[in-house]
């Protein structure tokens, strides 16, 4: 079945330790997003990729960072996790749409603990 | 600025009896999406139904539906014939742009299903 992956499903890190997590698919879609969830709270974007094209959100912090090699391929990079960084975090993809608009196909999500 | 609004932090329901989960939001471009999505316990979120703005009839799909009032701004989501597997978190979203677009959430109904 086409689908959205993400590895790890549980990662914990130390404060200030590098992370990244990884989102790949099946889908063959053009869109990436990546979102974080913390306990309670809604999802919220950090950012997304038209193909290559790279679109971040005005509140996202510079520790957050994102690289697409290919297509089926993002990753999300927390250079120095922080306490407050502890979250869901979401990956998402779409098609672009040509009429209204395309549902999101979420992966299961990747839970991060910061010690 | 572009906002979604569920009052109804937590609801229960009698399995087998329909419940409807209230979804407000706030945009002035007339161009727009409205989802619900499924979060159960495991993390992932579930895309469950479209509604577009310029749509003229109320989407369905299966057991879930959509009330779309437009000149309410709002988009509630009815499950008919609940079942023990419904109790989740349930989120409305709002999507608007193009060249991928971005959800915004509301924050969510969490939904109780007693058998």
């Amino acid at each position: 079945d086409a689908m959205v992956i993400q590895n790890p499903r549980y990662q914990v890190t130390q404060f200030g330790k590098p992370v990244t997590l990884s989102c790949s698919q099946t889908l063959n879609h053009n869109v990436m997003y990546w979102y974080q969830q913390k306990s309670s709270q809604a999802p919220k974007l950090l950012f997304h990729y038209y193909d290559k094209d790279f679109n971040n959100e005005a509140d996202t912090p510079d520790n957050f960072q994102s690289r697409r090699p290919n297509t089926s391929f993002c990753f999300l990079d927390i250079r120095s996790p922080g306490l407050g960084d502890a979250a869901m975090y979401l990956c998402a993809t779409s098609r672009p749409q040509i009429q209204g608009y395309n549902e999101q196909f979420f992966g299961p999500g990747t839970r991060l603990t910061v010690l | 600025a572009q906002k979604i609004t569920q009052t109804q932090p937590g609801m229960f329901v009698q399995e087998k009896e329909a419940v409807t989960l209230d979804c407000t939001y706030d945009t002035s471009d007339p161009s727009y999406g409205l989802f619900w999505y499924k979060q159960p316990s495991s993390g992932e979120m579930i895309f469950l139904i479209y509604q577009g703005s310029y749509d003229q009839q109320n989407a369905t799909e299966g057991r879930y539906s959509l009330n779309f009032q437009k000149a309410r701004k709002s988009a509630n989501l009815v499950i008919s014939a609940s079942q023990l597997g419904d109790s989740a978190m349930y989120f409305c979203a709002m999507i608007q742009g193009a060249r991928g677009g971005k959800l915004i959430f509301g924050q969510g109904t969490e939904l109780s299903v007693k058998p």
